[in-house]
C-alpha cells in the first residue's frame, strides 16, 4: 500500500463548478501536510499548506482529519485555469529529518 | 529569478551510456533534492543532500550517483544507463522542508533506448 494515495482521476468538470479531491495517508506519524499543483509537463509547485483546524485560500480549501488520516482540497467556482494535475504531500519526520512523500497526484480538467 | 536551473531539458541515451545532469540553485539553500517522476508512481526521491558536503540515499537510489559540488549545485550522474531509467528527473532545493516548500527545476526528460 503506498504512504499517500488519491484517486488519479481525471475529473472532468464545468467552469463554475467546486470540485474536491481527497487524500489518505498510511503513516500516522505525518507532522505536515500539503497541496502541490503541477502543470502539464510542468514542475511542481506549492499550492498551499495544510493546517489541522482547516485553511483557505481564495477559492481553495484545504482540510485535514488526523483521525481518519485524510487530507481534502476543495476548489469553488473553477477555472478553465485551474485545470492541472494536484499532488497530495505528507511531511514525515523521522530521526529529525523531515521527508515529504508525495501521492501520484488527481488530474482536474475544467471544460467551457 | 533562475531559482532552480537543471541542464539539460531533453537527453537521449542509448543503454550503457552514461551522462550526468546538473543541476543549480541561487536561493542560498542548504539542501538539494533529486527525485525522478514516471507515471502512475508519482515523485520518488533518488538522492539528497541536506547541506554542503553530505549526501543521502533516497528512495530508488540503485543506479545513480550524486555530487554536492558546493553550495550552489548538486549533480546527477547515471553511470551505466538502462531503459527502466528512462522518466523525467527534477532537481529541487529548500530551506526548510518543514514549511513543505520545495522550489523545482523544469525538470530533464531522459529517454534511454
Amino acid at each position: 500500500r503506498k504512504e499517500v494515495e488519491q484517486d488519479p482521476g481525471p475529473f472532468n468538470v464545468p467552469e463554475g463548478a467546486t470540485v474536491a479531491f481527497n487524500c489518505t495517508y498510511s503513516n500516522s506519524a505525518s507532522q505536515s501536510f500539503f497541496w502541490y499543483r503541477q502543470d502539464c509537463r510542468k514542475e511542481p509547485k506549492l499550492l498551499m499548506s495544510v493546517y489541522s483546524s482547516g485553511n483557505e485560500d481564495g477559492r481553495f480549501t484545504a482540510q485535514l482529519n488526523r483521525a481518519s488520516q485524510y487530507i481534502s482540497l476543495l476548489i469553488r467556482d473553477s477555472k478553465l485555469s485551474d485545470s492541472a494535475t494536484y499532488l497530495c504531500v505528507v511531511n514525515r519526520r523521522a530521526y529529525n529529518t523531515d521527508k515529504l512523500i508525495f501521492g501520484t497526484g488527481t488530474r482536474l480538467q475544467v471544460f467551457p | 529569478n533562475a531559482g532552480v536551473t537543471q541542464t539539460p531539458k531533453f537527453q537521449v541515451l542509448k543503454t550503457g551510456q552514461s551522462m550526468t545532469l546538473q543541476c543549480a540553485q541561487d536561493m542560498n539553500h542548504n539542501s538539494m533534492y533529486w527525485y525522478r517522476q514516471d507515471p502512475g508512481m508519482g515523485l520518488r526521491l533518488i538522492y539528497y543532500s541536506a547541506s554542503e558536503g553530505t549526501t543521502d540515499k533516497g528512495e530508488v537510489p540503485n543506479g545513480y550517483n550524486v555530487s554536492r559540488l558546493n553550495k550552489r549545485e548538486f549533480s546527477l550522474r547515471l553511470e551505466s544507463a538502462a531503459p527502466s531509467q528512462t522518466s523525467v528527473y527534477f532537481c529541487a532545493s529548500s530551506g526548510t522542508l518543514y514549511t513543505g516548500e520545495l522550489f523545482f527545476g523544469e525538470g530533464s526528460r531522459l529517454t534511454v533506448l
